[in-house]
């Protein structure tokens, strides 16, 4: 059974536009999220992370908006540039040690 | 269907001894891929199969790591010897489709080598 789901496999947005993953989770006792952002035929890197006691964190075009109540996450990134188009990942944890991971969802974004 | 299954899920081993995970992919899905995540270096991609032969493996950090796909439903990744380094957690994942890069991920591996 998937804890963390990420229910749109895939994603076009025109480039200058906001792009909007979103990210659902099903235990309450995660508290720490982290987004990973993979590249066809590479490993997945680290983008952002959010702690629980944040509601939102933001790193330059990356923000990660955390809503405990929803157990839903989502990243934005403004404005979308053709070099975001890649898989986005997003992972949970409740002790910081072992990370449940959702599916992925597929971003194009259209020069 | 039951998704990935990982075995163990939990490893402690002593440095010098062979380790060896193990790794069911959902039924029908054609990609299998080897993870290794620490805190310190995050996810990164050891490994990955199709139709049960290994693609790329450039992410195996040296000889001591082996991974196998004898078949469609069953791999390892082996560690001999293992040495306190090693210790993170494995994840395997597998896919349908690479082109989409829809991945599911099984539960992890927690290795420790003490």
């Amino acid at each position: 059974d998937q804890q963390v789901k990420q229910n749109s496999p895939s994603l076009s947005v025109q480039e200058g536009r906001i792009s909007i993953l979103n990210c659902d989770y099903t235990n309450s006792m995660f508290d720490y999220f982290l987004w990973y952002k993979k590249y066809p035929a590479e490993g997945p890197t680290f983008l952002i992370s959010i702690s629980s006691i944040k509601d939102k964190n933001e790193d330059g075009r990356f923000t990660v908006f955390l809503n405990k109540s929803a157990k839903h996450l989502s990243l934005h990134i403004v404005p979308s540039q053709p070099g975001d188009s890649a898989v986005y990942f997003c992972a949970a944890s409740d002790d910081g040690n072992q990370f449940y991971f959702g599916t992925g969802t597929s971003l194009t974004v259209i020069p | 269907d039951a998704g990935v299954i990982q075995s163990p899920r939990h490893e402690v081993t002593e440095m010098g001894q062979e380790v060896t995970l193990r790794c069911k992919p959902i039924s029908g899905h054609d990609y299998l891929f080897w993870y290794r995540q620490t805190m310190m270096r995050g996810l990164e991609l050891l490994i990955y199969f199709n139709n049960n032969v290994p693609i790329d493996d450039s992410g195996m950090p040296e000889d001591r790591f082996s991974a196998k796909m004898p078949n469609a439903s069953f791999s390892t990744l082996k560690i001999q010897p293992s040495e306190p380094r090693d210790s993170a957690v494995y994840f395997c994942a597998s896919s349908s489709d690479i082109s989409t890069d829809t991945q599911y991920f099984g539960p992890g591996t927690r290795l420790t080598v003490l």
